[in-house]
C-alpha cells in the first residue's frame, strides 16, 4: 500500500491569499488526485496531475484557482488561491491502487480555514 | 462518465436493526465499487470493495454488499445496527485499478438506542 504524507494538516487564512498544499508519496505513480470535501459534503474530484503533463480539471474547477504543479512521480502541490471563505474545506490528495489493492489511497487531508 | 447516486441522505435506525444504504452506479465499462465510512472529524476508512470476483463481498465491521449488475446497484447492508455504526457512508465508483474515484454524495446512518 501507498503511504501519502500531506503538508499542511491544517490551516487558517485570510481570505484574498494562497494556500500549497504539498503531497509526497512513499513510491512512485504516474497519476495523483486532488478531492475537496466541503463541511458536511461528499469528495469532489477537482483535478488529476500526471507528470509530465498539464493537471486534468474537472468541471467547475480551472487551473488559476487551483493550480497544480507535478515535478515528478512521488510529489505534488495544489494551490488554493485567491481565498475565500467558500474555500474552507478539507483538501485531500490520492493515488491508484497497487498491487493487490484496486482502491485509490487517501492522505489525511489539510483542514482549510479561510477567515 | 462514472457517477453514483445514494437514496437518502439521512439514514435512522434503531439498535439491533437492518442497516441498508443504497447505492446506484453508472459506468460505461465494468466498474470497481467501494463503501467508504467516515467518522467525523476523521479521515476515510475502506469498508468493502467489489472487484468482479463475488458479488456478494463482506467487509469490516460486519457489512456487506452486493453488486447487482441487472440493477446497477451496490447496496450496503448490516444485519443489527450498533451505536458505533453512526456515521457518513460514501459508495464511490471507478473505471480501472483505482483510477479517478468518483464518490456519491453520502448517507449519514444514524442508529437510535
Amino acid at each position: 500500500s501507498a503511504v501519502i504524507s500531506q503538508k499542511p494538516s491544517r490551516d487558517i487564512c485570510q481570505r484574498g491569499t494562497s494556500l500549497t498544499i504539498q503531497c509526497q508519496v512513499d513510491s512512485q505513480v504516474t497519476m495523483m488526485f486532488w478531492y475537496r470535501q466541503q463541511p458536511g459534503q461528499s469528495l469532489t474530484l477537482i483535478a488529476t496531475a500526471n507528470q509530465g503533463s498539464e493537471a486534468t480539471y474537472e468541471s467547475g474547477f480551472v487551473i488559476d484557482k487551483f493550480p497544480i504543479s507535478r515535478p515528478n512521480l512521488t510529489f505534488s502541490t495544489l494551490t488554493v488561491s485567491n481565498m475565500s471563505p467558500e474555500d474552507s474545506s478539507i483538501y485531500l490528495c490520492s493515488v491508484p491502487g497497487q498491487g493487490k489493492n484496486t482502491e485509490a489511497f487517501f492522505g489525511q487531508g489539510t483542514r482549510l480555514t479561510v477567515v | 462518465a462514472q457517477s453514483v447516486t445514494q437514496l437518502g441522505s439521512h439514514v435512522s435506525v434503531s439498535e439491533g436493526a437492518l442497516v441498508l444504504l443504497r447505492c446506484n452506479y453508472s459506468s460505461s465499462v465494468p466498474p470497481y465499487l467501494f463503501w467508504y465510512v467516515q467518522y467525523p472529524n476523521q479521515g476515510l476508512q475502506l469498508l468493502l470493495k467489489y472487484t468482479s470476483a463475488a458479488t456478494l463481498v463482506k467487509g469490516i465491521n460486519g457489512f456487506e454488499a452486493e453488486f447487482k449488475k441487472s440493477e446497477t446497484s451496490f447496496h450496503l447492508t448490516k444485519p443489527s445496527a450498533h451505536m458505533s455504526d453512526a456515521a457518513e457512508y460514501f459508495c464511490a465508483v471507478s473505471d480501472r485499478r483505482g483510477f479517478k474515484t468518483i464518490f456519491g454524495a453520502g448517507t449519514r446512518l444514524f442508529v437510535k438506542a
